[in-house]
């Protein structure tokens, strides 16, 4: 499975984007992006994945570069409860596993 | 509904106990995985259950025994352990086994304690 490259921690302010990116610049074709999000002793949520294209639900958006080497999680409207670790995974599609990297650290602000 | 429930929420054991850790999961899934997360640190991937039968082992010591009795239901079998197995212990399901669109989803993990 490609490896996954993050920023260790970011901070934003409540109610703006938090805009979290993730480098994936040896992903292959057959890999998806996946995001959770683990909030403090909870486990991991699932938050969105993709393969090529833009993905959005009721979370998050999901871009995906062109050449697919990096990704940006997005969470428009950021709130108190978003503070948690924020991992991006690179999942090949045979695979049962998640390889967790070292995630993102979120901390929003009052 | 997605949910993934674990008992107990924590657990303190000395060396010489054994004791199990339950995983139920009530969404039809047919894959269910046993992960340890260590502080600080991200979530390792222990055992993967498909279809009832143990399908990967990543090399874990024999003082852990997993065992999915039904469909819906995970164990994780406890004997002396050591003091470094002290971990948040998580359970997670899937739809499917395998394919990088089957979603995994964690329950709230088993906090473990070993003195």
């Amino acid at each position: 499975d490609a490896k996954t490259t993050q920023p260790p921690s970011m901070d934003c302010a409540e109610g703006r984007a938090a805009n979290l990116p993730c480098n994936h610049s040896t992903i292959s074709g057959n890999e998806y992006v996946y995001w959770y999000r683990q909030i403090h002793s909870q486990g991991p949520q699932y938050i969105i994945h993709g393969l090529k294209n833009n993905e959005t639900n009721e979370m998050a958006s999901l871009i995906i570069t062109e050449d697919r080497k990096s990704s940006t999680l997005i969470l428009p409207h950021a709130t108190l409860r978003d503070t948690a670790v924020y991992y991006c995974i690179v999942r090949v599609d045979s695979s049962y596993k998640l390889i967790f990297g070292s995630g993102t650290r979120l901390l929003v602000r009052p | 509904d997605t949910e993934v429930t674990q008992t107990p929420k924590h657990l303190v054991m000395g060396m010489t106990n054994k004791k199990s850790l339950k995983c139920e999961q009530h969404m039809g899934h047919r894959a269910m995985y046993w992960y340890k997360q260590k502080a600080k640190k991200p979530p390792e991937l222990m055992f993967v259950y498909s279809y009832e039968k143990l399908s990967i082992n990543e090399s874990v010591p024999s003082r852990f025994s997993p065992e999915c009795p039904n469909s819906s239901l995970l164990n994780l079998h406890l004997h002396a352990l050591q003091p470094e197995d002290s971990a948040l212990y998580l359970c997670a399901s899937s739809r499917l086994p395998g394919g990088a669109t089957d979603t995994q989803y964690f329950g709230p993990g088993t906090r473990l304690t070993v003195l």
